[in-house]
């Protein structure tokens, strides 16, 4: 079964220090990776996806995505946080053969305090 | 802006009366889901039209339906509701599903109240 993992429920990041928000994703064939971001009582938002090519791709307000097929991870990074990346953040998993459904990791609340 | 309009924005319904959420898109996208979400959890997946083809998530109660009369509405209806529905509800829409690069574009969500 197509699944991907965020271990941590919360992080907390000083404003400008770096932040990563962990991902893990267990899939059959290729993975296609996404990451969106949720503000409070707000929609889903693409920041950035990786198909093929690039292991590192960039995305949305200043975030990047490293994905490592060896640990079969996919981790958001930001060099210099800031307070307005306080959001949700859920990592998913596109299952084409499922009617192209995402599949959403339980998500990481991210604060970023000045 | 093409977007994804979600109506209304904030729902309150008595246990056990049927109530209809509404999403529009002026994206023209061949795909059109919806997923539930309770508070600070993972979206879950009910159902998602390809253009006039219905699919039904295995999981979804019969207690959820959705109907889209045309390529730019779909509905979701919740026949008699329970307090354990009472979430936020997201349409996203996405322009193919054949392959596995396309984003999905979502709606701001209806957040359903159970009374």
């Amino acid at each position: 079964a197509q699944s991907v993992a965020q271990p941590e429920d919360q992080v907390n990041v000083a404003e400008g220090n770096p932040l990563t928000v962990k991902c893990t994703y267990s899939v059959s064939g290729n993975p296609y990776l996404f990451w969106y971001v949720q503000y409070p009582n707000r929609g889903l938002q693409f920041l950035l996806k990786y198909i093929t090519g690039d292991n590192l791709v960039k995305g949305s307000y200043g975030f990047e995505a490293e994905f490592n097929k060896s640990q079969t991870s996919f981790h958001l990074k930001k060099p210099s946080a800031l307070v307005s990346d306080s959001a949700l953040y859920f990592c998913a998993v596109r299952v084409y053969n499922q009617g192209g459904k995402l599949i959403f990791g339980q998500g990481t609340e991210l604060s970023v305090k000045p | 802006d093409a977007m994804v309009i979600q109506n209304p924005r904030y729902q309150v319904t008595q246990f056990g009366k049927p109530v209809t959420l509404s999403c529009s898109q002026t994206l023209n996208h061949n795909v059109m889901y919806w997923y539930q979400q309770k508070s600070s959890q993972a979206p879950k997946l009910l159902f998602h039209y390809y253009d006039k083809d219905f699919n039904n998530e295995a999981d979804t109660p019969d207690n959820f339906q959705s109907r889209r009369p045309n390529t730019s509405f779909c509905f979701l209806d919740i026949r008699s509701p329970g307090l354990g529905d009472a979430a936020m509800y997201l349409c996203a829409t996405s322009r193919d599903r054949g392959t596995g690069d396309e984003k999905l574009f979502f709606g701001s969500g209806t957040q359903l109240s159970v009374l």
